[in-house]
């Protein structure tokens, strides 16, 4: 079966530090991955997705990035945290769909609390 | 672009009672609709999903939820809450040009025993 592993699970980081969140899918290759940031009273709001190695989509722009060297390891970033960046971020994955787009359910992680101090 | 809302952010009900979350999108083509749900401690999981077909469709633990495509909705119903079904319940739209979803802003339930 595949599972999704995101880590930390918690993190506290000073302002001006960089950022390293992993994101890895087991079981499935070729998934779609996704990074997002949840606010309370706001959903979720999409932040980067890739369709494969190497392809990154940013749909809003911000102090991250991310990568994904590897089919399935994501990557989320920073070189410089800000105090806006504090939040909590979810990887998820999802398959390839076949035929119509946009119908494969994503599948999240246990996310990672971010505080910026 | 899509956008969907969710117009009730909290919602506390008594045991037995029945629930329904609206939901309500805003996209031009063909859509793709899910309803998420957040457990405390746990992370989202999907409860059910529309593509095409029976407007009604249900999902697991006894939800179910309706596609009315005139009124852009998809509102999720449950004919009797237990306490177990405290959680965040969030409703998420996707297009065909893609699988990106866009997620309401989640509906917070609490069900008292």
């Amino acid at each position: 079966s595949q599972t999704i592993h995101q880590w930390p699970a918690t993190l506290v980081q000073p302002v001006g530090s960089p950022l390293s969140l992993e994101c890895t899918v087991e079981g499935t290759s070729n998934p779609n991955l996704y990074w997002y940031r949840q606010a309370a009273g706001r959903g979720l709001q999409l932040l980067f997705y890739s369709v494969g190695i190497g392809q990154i989509s940013s749909e809003v722009p911000q102090n991250l990035s991310a990568s994904r060297p590897q089919d399935r390891q994501f990557i989320l970033s920073s070189k410089k945290l800000l105090l806006s960046d504090s939040g909590f971020y979810l990887c998820a994955w999802s398959a390839q769909g076949r035929g119509r787009l946009g119908n494969q359910p994503q599948h999240f992680g246990d996310g990672t609390r971010l505080s910026i101090l | 672009a899509q956008s969907v809302s969710q117009h009730n952010h909290h919602v506390i009900l008594s045991e037995a009672a029945s629930l329904e979350l609206g939901c309500n999108y805003s996209y031009g083509g063909t859509v793709n609709l899910f309803w998420y749900v957040q457990y405390p401690g746990q992370h989202l999981q999907l409860l059910l999903k529309y593509f095409s077909g029976d407007p009604l469709v249900k999902g697991i633990k006894g939800f179910e939820a309706e596609f009315i495509k005139s009124k852009f909705s998809f509102n999720l119903r449950k004919p009797s809450v237990q306490w177990s079904d405290t959680a965040e319940y969030f409703c998420a739209v996707s297009g065909n040009a893609g699988n990106m979803l866009t997620f309401g802003g989640g509906t917070r339930l609490m069900v008292k025993p």
